[in-house]
């Protein structure tokens, strides 16, 4: 069974970047696209980005000036970059596994991160 | 972007009793070849969404067959036939149409 698991500080301070590394296991990273979700509180989910196991990528605009998704097949890891975040980018953040019909098949728990100084 | 819109926000459902949720998309969610990208998520209390359903209709591995999915164009349905315990949490749709993909607002199903 796939699993994923993120991980990364749970507080970073305005204007900094944040950067989280999602770990799968229980199978391998080539072959598929893997993805960050995020939900902000009160929101509703948001996909932040994907990147294909060959390192191509595809970002939501709303953020594409700001972030940065990259893999590591070696280490069956990939990762999310977020600079110059605020408030606004507090949000519980989930790394999936995209399926065939551009669904997410499985997701990693979650991860808090909160925005403050 | 795609606005998805779920309807209702929340629902009160009778252990035993069917309920259904409504997913309207602000676009047609028919790609260009062909397939509507449609998906339905699980969140229970304290975990991470799982997915239930994709590709309109189609289950995942392990999900109830009370659980069932249907529409086409910019409407689309969940119903459950039978309401258990185990599923109350809250219910997403979610376009895999139109980048960026979007979900709905969510439906919160809670026993009544």
């Amino acid at each position: 069974q796939v699993q994923l698991q993120e991980s990364g500080p749970g507080l970073v301070k305005p204007s900094e970047t944040l950067s989280l590394t999602c770990t799968v296991s229980g199978g391998s990273i080539s072959g598929y696209y893997w993805s960050w979700i995020r939900q902000a509180p009160g929101k509703r989910l948001e996909w932040i980005g994907y990147i294909y196991y060959s390192g191509g990528t595809n970002y939501n605009p709303s953020l594409k000036n700001r972030v940065t998704i990259s893999i590591d097949s070696s280490k069956n890891q990939f990762s999310l970059r977020l600079t110059s975040v605020t408030a606004a980018d507090t949000a519980t953040y989930y790394c999936a596994r995209v399926g065939d019909w551009n669904d997410l098949e499985y997701w990693g728990q979650g991860t808090l991160v909160t925005v403050s100084s | 972007d795609v606005v998805m819109t779920q309807s209702p926000l929340s629902l009160p459902v009778t252990l035993g009793q069917p309920a259904s949720i409504s997913c309207r998309s602000s676009q047609s969610l028919v790609y260009s070849d062909g397939n509507t990208y449609l998906n339905w998520f699980q969140q229970r209390p304290g975990q991470s969404p799982r997915r239930l359903i994709y590709k309109v209709s189609t289950w995942d591995s392990g999900v109830p067959d009370r659980f069932s999915g249907s529409g086409s164009g910019t409407d689309f349905t969940l119903k459950i036939s039978r309401v258990e315990a185990e599923d109350v949490g809250v219910y997403y749709c979610m376009q895999g149409t139109h980048w960026p993909y979007t979900f709905g607002q969510g439906t919160k199903l809670e026993i009544k």
